[in-house]
């Protein structure tokens, strides 16, 4: 059945180490964002990709990194310059069409914690 | 700038009265709401959504009223289950900017038995 995958549920990582967030999508949607989200806050956009090779950055992006190869695919990249890391990772995807908004889905998330 | 504003972090309520979020929003450009609820350590889902042109939409036991002017929007659940326990948030967009959705902060609603 159709949704988004996202890969690990949980992931470690040591202070200085990048870390690659998986997020997959079998909805043929046009469109892939990253959201984190803190305690208390809201969901701070990342980076977002409309079409295949192209993405922009959210409001947080710096320290993240992002490619759009594949329709399928936008995986996340959190480098060791993003100052504080722990949180917890959301993917969504969402259709395009001229002239209407779509509803975005949202995958079950990745909590990453930096040790 | 927090575009999109849930001022009550929390709301408790009891089984079977009626629970009402709300949500301000600050960018008049704004044209279409959304709500989503969120339960820990899953991502969120998509509950009901209204456009600029409506100020009602109604989907079963929720129903979210826009007021234009005011900026405001609130989203009421009559009954209120303790299924419905969970955080809450609202969203908004431009229909120009292609999906791009600003998130308000949540309010966690807490229905006790």
């Amino acid at each position: 059945d159709g949704g988004i995958t996202q890969s690990p549920k949980y992931l470690f990582r040591k202070e200085g180490q990048n870390v690659t967030l998986s997020c997959e999508q079998n909805l043929n949607h046009d469109a892939m964002y990253w959201y984190r989200q803190d305690p208390g806050q809201g969901l701070r956009l990342i980076y977002y990709s409309q079409i295949v090779n192209d993405f922009q950055k959210g409001d947080i992006a710096e320290g993240y990194s992002v490619s759009r190869e594949k329709k399928e695919s936008f995986p996340l990249t959190v480098t060791s310059a993003q100052k504080n890391p722990t949180a917890f990772y959301l993917c969504a995807s969402s259709t395009i069409l001229a002239g209407d908004t779509d509803t975005q889905y949202f995958g079950p998330g990745t909590r990453l914690t930096v040790l | 700038d927090q575009q999109v504003k849930q001022n009550s972090p929390s709301l408790s309520v009891q089984e079977g009265r009626i629970s009402i979020l709300n949500c301000d929003y600050t960018n008049s450009m704004f044209d279409y709401f959304l709500w989503y609820k969120k339960y820990p350590a899953e991502g969120p889902t998509f509950l009901i959504s209204i456009s600029s042109i409506k100020d009602k939409n109604e989907d079963g036991r929720f129903t979210v009223f826009l007021n234009k002017s005011a900026k405001h929007l609130s989203l009421h659940i009559v009954p209120s289950q303790p299924g419905d326990s969970a955080v809450y948030f609202c969203a908004a967009t431009v229909g120009s900017t292609l999906g791009r959705l600003y998130f308000g902060r949540g309010t966690q609603l807490t229905v006790w038995p």
